[in-house]
């Protein structure tokens, strides 16, 4: 079975890093690895995505193992505005699969 | 924003009745994707469509049906509602098949089913 796994929470202090991990212990070679992040009462948004060098957007950065079985989503400085649940997905078995998902919370 | 709109945005419904979910997209986006989000177990995929009239199953398929005969309309029905297909509905679109190429998902604002 595929298997993406992500912890149930985290939480982190305003205007430090946070580091969210995922596993992804059965992704091939060639599939991407995605992250979404879904505010209360929202659908999922798109926060960044990569295929095996690290990634940085203005929302994150990416960092990808180099043997691709876990990823780490990385907001530099957190806000209240990042408390959401993050969801990695890939598409381990030819089938897009998410994460449970981590809900993060921020104190100021 | 994706111009995705789902429809209706909250429904309850007896079981044993048959329920359609709608996803309209103005995108002309060739894939469309019904998935459900379920406490504990993030997004599941249930059906996703590669074109009009060509879909596939996903990972929950059982109990539901999809239908695509225009590029910008994907319908879900379940059939026969039950009790365990309580859940939030979304629908999401991308241009090209996400997973294997450099392609994003772009989600609707979901649909919450309630079946009593």
């Amino acid at each position: 079975d595929a298997k993406t796994t992500q912890p149930n929470s985290m939480e982190s202090n305003e205007e430090e890093p946070v580091h969210l991990p995922c596993n992804h212990s059965t992704i091939s070679g060639t599939d991407y690895i995605h992250w979404y992040r879904q505010l209360p009462s929202q659908g999922p948004e798109y926060v960044i995505h990569g295929l095996t060098s690290n990634v940085n957007n203005r929302m994150a950065s990416l960092a990808i193992a180099e043997d691709r079985k876990s990823s780490t989503l990385i907001l530099h400085r957190a806000t209240l505005r990042d408390a959401a649940v993050y969801y990695c997905m890939d598409n381990a078995g030819n089938m897009l699969t998410f994460g449970g998902g981590t809900r993060l919370m921020v104190k100021p | 924003d994706a111009g995705i709109t789902q429809s209706p945005r909250h429904k309850v419904t007896e079981t044993g009745t048959p329920v359609t979910l709608r996803c309209h997209q103005t995108e002309n986006h060739r894939y469309m994707y019904w998935y459900r989000q379920d406490p504990g177990h993030g997004l599941r995929l249930i059906h996703y469509s590669y074109g009009v009239k060509d879909t596939d199953k996903g990972e929950v398929s059982d109990g539901y049906s999809v239908s695509r005969s225009k590029t910008e309309d994907f319908l879900l029905t379940l059939e026969s509602a039950t009790s365990s297909q309580t859940s939030v509905y979304f629908c999401a679109i991308s241009e090209r098949r996400v997973g294997s190429t450099n392609e994003k998902l772009f989600f609707g604002s979901g649909t919450q089913l309630s079946v009593l």
